[in-house]
């Protein structure tokens, strides 16, 4: 069965300082991975996602994540944090034997310390 | 483009009584979802729509029934309240390159 595992309901982070959100997930083949983002009072909005190829997948806002297959991680991070990076963010996880399914996880609520 | 639009934003609601989530999309999506959302607990799916004419059930469908309407629309039908199905309620179309477009939600709230 597919899961998702983010390390650290909240994540606290100075501005200017590098952001770290921690994804890991389960599949039996390879999966489709995301993350999104959700501001308060908001639906969810997609970050990136990776799906083949290339294992660093750059988003919007200055967000990345890479795929290491060997440590079933999808970690997103950002260099240099910003006030307006304050939010909660979703990794998800789909792949073929879930069909357009998605299966997210908890969730990280992101504050940054001005 | 109005993308993904969900109907009412909030709404209270007495144990026992009944009703009905709207959910519109207008990008020509095939796939239509619903989740809720709880503290600590992610978005959990409830009820999910492959296409036009099929519905198929998620993780949580106890409680709870869809109408895929037509391409468009996607309803989510509570026909007996229970304060446990206090949530907030997210409709979202899918592409074929499984890109997820959410609705606002529905925050519901069941005394």
């Amino acid at each position: 069965a597919q899961s998702v595992t983010q390390l650290g309901s909240h994540v606290s982070v100075s501005e200017g300082a590098l952001v770290l959100l921690r994804c890991n997930y389960s599949s039996s083949v390879p999966p489709y991975l995301f993350w999104y983002v959700q501001y308060p009072n908001q639906g969810l909005q997609l970050l990136l996602k990776y799906t083949t190829g290339a294992t660093l997948v750059k988003g919007i806002n200055g967000f990345e994540a890479e795929f290491k297959k060997s440590e079933t991680s999808f970690h997103l991070t950002k260099p240099s944090a910003h006030m307006s990076d304050a939010a909660e963010y979703f990794c998800a996880v789909s792949d073929s034997n879930t069909g357009n399914q998605f299966y997210f996880g908890t969730g990280t609520s992101l504050t940054v310390i001005p | 483009n109005a993308g993904v639009t969900q109907t009412p934003k909030f709404q209270v609601l007495k144990t026992g009584q009944s009703m009905t989530l709207q959910c519109a999309q207008d990008m020509n999506h095939n796939s239509m979802y619903w989740y809720r959302q709880d503290p600590g607990m992610g978005l959990r799916l409830i009820y999910y729509s492959a296409s036009e004419g099929t519905t198929d059930k998620g993780e949580v469908p106890n409680g709870y029934n869809v109408s895929r309407l037509n391409k468009r629309e996607f309803s989510l039908r509570l026909e007996s309240a229970a304060p446990s199905q206090t949530s907030v309620y997210f409709c979202a179309s899918i592409t074929g390159l499984r890109r997820a477009f959410f609705g606002q939600g529905t925050r519901l709230t069941v005394v």
